[in-house]
């Protein structure tokens, strides 16, 4: 299948500070791509749909201002955490989406902020 | 979005065994798929049925679908330790929205 890659794996930031996770869809064009958010021994929960060249569809309760989303290129997602606080410390996954909606999950982002 | 909602949320079981868990959906779908997630990692996808489809297999993997149920279950047969992890399914669709997932604990 195809391969989605996150960007880094894991990271530890202060309070306050930003961080930005890349997702990257590695051998096919994916117009969306997803982010979701997963805490301890929870599903995962979507937090909004990335699409190529237009504004992010965030879902009810995500701050859009807090989690920046762009979609650049059609291989490219990025999610920025801004002012990080302890509690936004979570497993945050991307996937992208083929021509007939099958997602690709990348392997995932652990997120500790300090 | 839609949705599916598995069940049992956890299951524990002896290796050898065979794992059973269900997924139920509410809207009219045209294909299924189940995933799964071990610990700490990413999703990885496993096997999808089509609606005109009732059973169908992937290695140890058995699933089956009932579109006059809106149901679907995933069989692990002779179950291993590495199968332990969490188990999701859900329609295809243009935007995937997850259960809480089935917790599989295989014991050694």
């Amino acid at each position: 299948g195809a391969v989605v890659s996150q960007h880094p794996s894991w990271v530890i930031c202060k309070s306050g500070t930003s961080v930005k996770i890349e997702c990257r869809s590695l051998d096919f064009q994916a117009t969306t791509m997803f982010w979701y958010r997963q805490f301890p021994k929870q599903s995962l929960m979507l937090m909004a749909t990335s699409n190529e060249g237009s504004k992010a569809t965030y879902e009810q309760g995500v701050e859009k201002d807090k989690f920046l989303i762009n979609h650049a290129s059609l291989t490219l997602s990025t999610l920025t955490v801004t002012s990080a606080h302890p509690e936004d410390s979570s497993f945050y996954i991307c996937s992208a989406s083929g021509p007939a909606y099958e997602q690709y999950f990348g392997p995932g982002t652990r997120l500790t902020v300090t | 979005s839609q949705q599916g909602e598995e069940d049992p949320q956890a299951l524990s079981i002896q290796e050898g065994e065979n794992a059973t868990m269900n997924c139920s959906y509410k809207t009219s779908i045209n294909n299924l798929q189940w995933y799964r997630q071990n610990s700490g990692r990413g999703l990885v996808h496993l096997i999808l049925i089509r609606s005109n489809e009732r059973e169908k297999h992937s290695g140890r993997l058995r699933v089956t679908l009932d579109t006059s149920k809106k149901s679907s279950s995933l069989l692990i047969t002779a179950s291993r330790a590495a199968d332990t992890a969490s188990y999701f399914c859900g329609p295809r669709s243009e935007k995937l929205v997850f259960g809480k997932g089935t917790k599989l604990t295989v014991n050694p």
